[in-house]
């Protein structure tokens, strides 16, 4: 599966949107970029996925570049329950499921 | 239950000892994973079980570490003799199908190892 590269941390006001880059250049035509966040002591929850086209959930949106090499997760109004490590994932679509999580990007929403 | 069910919530064990820690996926869910999630790390893969076998142990750290499913529900992850390093929060998750456009996980709230 092709690595991704996140930024450590970033930090977003509280209503504002919040915008979480993603790298993936050397990523190939049947890898799905998936996109996880995992809230302080608790287990990761799914948030959204996609292949080319730009997806939208209740969740958040996923814009991904027309190249492929690169994404971003939307969530369009943070609340202060959207501090989390953001995980950015690509897989395989015949990997069986196995996710390989890098080190995320910690976002911290401030009031 | 709705959701993954992960029993002990947290265990303190000395070097040398066995441990167990149990996963109770989403009921009808026939893949279920094993992660290990080190401090300030992410989740990294154990194993993956599709129905009763394992279709892959390959993250498995070596043979002190062992998990059986042995009806395809209910699994367990297995640690003989326990060392420091192994100190961890291990994680479980379970899906619909395992192969395929199949990346959506649902995790329980992991099993928190600690090896004195």
């Amino acid at each position: 599966d092709a690595k991704t590269t996140q930024p450590p941390s970033m930090d977003c006001a509280e209503g504002r949107a919040a915008n979480l880059p993603c790298n993936h250049s050397t990523i190939s035509g049947n890898e799905y970029v998936y996109w996880y966040r995992q809230i302080h002591s608790q287990g990761p929850q799914y948030i959204i996925h996609g292949l080319k086209n730009n997806e939208t959930n209740e969740m958040a949106s996923l814009i991904i570049t027309e190249d492929r090499k690169s994404s971003t997760l939307i969530l369009p109004h943070a609340t202060l329950r959207d501090t989390a490590v953001y995980y950015c994932i690509v897989m395989r679509e015949t990997s069986g499921s196995r996710l390989t999580f890098g080190e995320g990007t910690q976002l911290t929403v401030n009031p | 239950g709705a959701g993954v069910s992960q029993t002990p919530s947290n265990k303190v064990t000395e070097k040398g000892k066995y441990v167990e820690l149990r996963c109770d996926p989403i009921s009808g869910h026939t893949a279920l994973y094993w992660y290990r999630q080190s401090l300030g790390q992410g989740p990294e893969f154990l194993i993956y079980f599709q129905g009763t076998g394992a279709a892959d142990d390959s993250g498995l750290p070596n043979d002190r570490f062992f998990a059986v499913r042995p009806e395809g529900s209910v699994s367990t992850l297995k640690i003989q003799r326990t060392e420091r390093g192994d100190s961890a929060v291990y994680l479980c998750a379970s899906s619909q199908q395992g192969t395929g456009n199949t990346g959506e996980l649902f995790f329980g709230e992991g099993s928190r190892l600690t090896v004195l």
